[in-house]
């Protein structure tokens, strides 16, 4: 089952904080976190493993709440060039199969 | 250098025609994907190989074939092609045997139109 992610959309300007949120409907090893800009590849930003940290690149950062089966990808101090789809990928038991969540489209204004 | 790397970048094809997507990496990855990515943006994994074994088969029609000659190269043909199958193709690859703590590298995507 595909992992949801909310909000589906959000527009902030420059500088303002966003949460995105991922969650499951089954219990998650891991999950990995890319950003997608228009007509361009889906890039890595990092992984949460079960029982692992929360990680962090630059003002992005991440936590992994295994509880819940959700995970949380917080940016920080948005920039323009942080404008771009969000999407989770899910693991369930370390399988190697990615199941990439519904998308959050992140519009950063000046 | 280019780490993925897919071609063509746009294919443009009639309903019922054969086409094939190539895929290669020069990461020395043992492990690619193919996913398509819809109207919607849904990306979705169809097939994954390791040093040329197929280990992922989603359950995507039988008019696609993923070929894998060798492990930097994963090849896609699809037969007799309908007007569903228009999406981005990507292909991806990973370290190892797909470990989670690592990270899959994207190529640029096929766009397949189907008319």
């Amino acid at each position: 089952q595909q992992p949801v992610q909310s909000p589906q959309a959000v527009i902030l300007r420059e500088g303002e904080d966003a949460v995105i949120n991922c969650s499951s409907s089954k219990a998650l090893y891991s999950v990995h976190w890319y950003r997608q800009k228009h007509g361009e590849a889906p890039v890595f930003l990092m992984i949460l493993l079960k029982g692992g940290e929360q990680m962090r690149h630059e003002k992005i950062s991440a936590s992994f709440n295994e509880k819940k089966q959700q995970s949380s990808l917080y940016l920080t101090a948005s920039q323009l060039s942080y404008s771009g789809t969000y999407f989770c990928g899910t693991e369930y038991g370390g399988n190697e199969k990615l199941t990439f969540g519904t998308g959050t489209r992140l519009t950063i204004i000046p | 250098d280019t780490a993925v790397s897919q071609t063509p970048k746009y294919l443009v094809t009639q309903m019922g025609n054969d086409k094939s997507i190539k895929c290669e990496q020069n990461l020395g990855h043992d492990t690619m994907y193919w996913y398509k990515q819809d109207s919607k943006k849904f990306l979705k994994i169809m097939f994954s190989y390791n040093n040329k074994e197929l280990i992922i088969n989603e359950t995507v029609p039988n008019r696609f074939s993923p070929k894998s000659p060798d492990k930097a190269h994963l090849n896609l043909h699809i037969n007799s092609l309908e007007l569903g199958d228009s999406a981005v193709y990507f292909c991806a690859s990973r370290r190892g045997r797909g470990e989670s703590y690592n990270e899959q590298f994207f190529g640029p995507g096929t766009r397949l139109t189907v008319l």
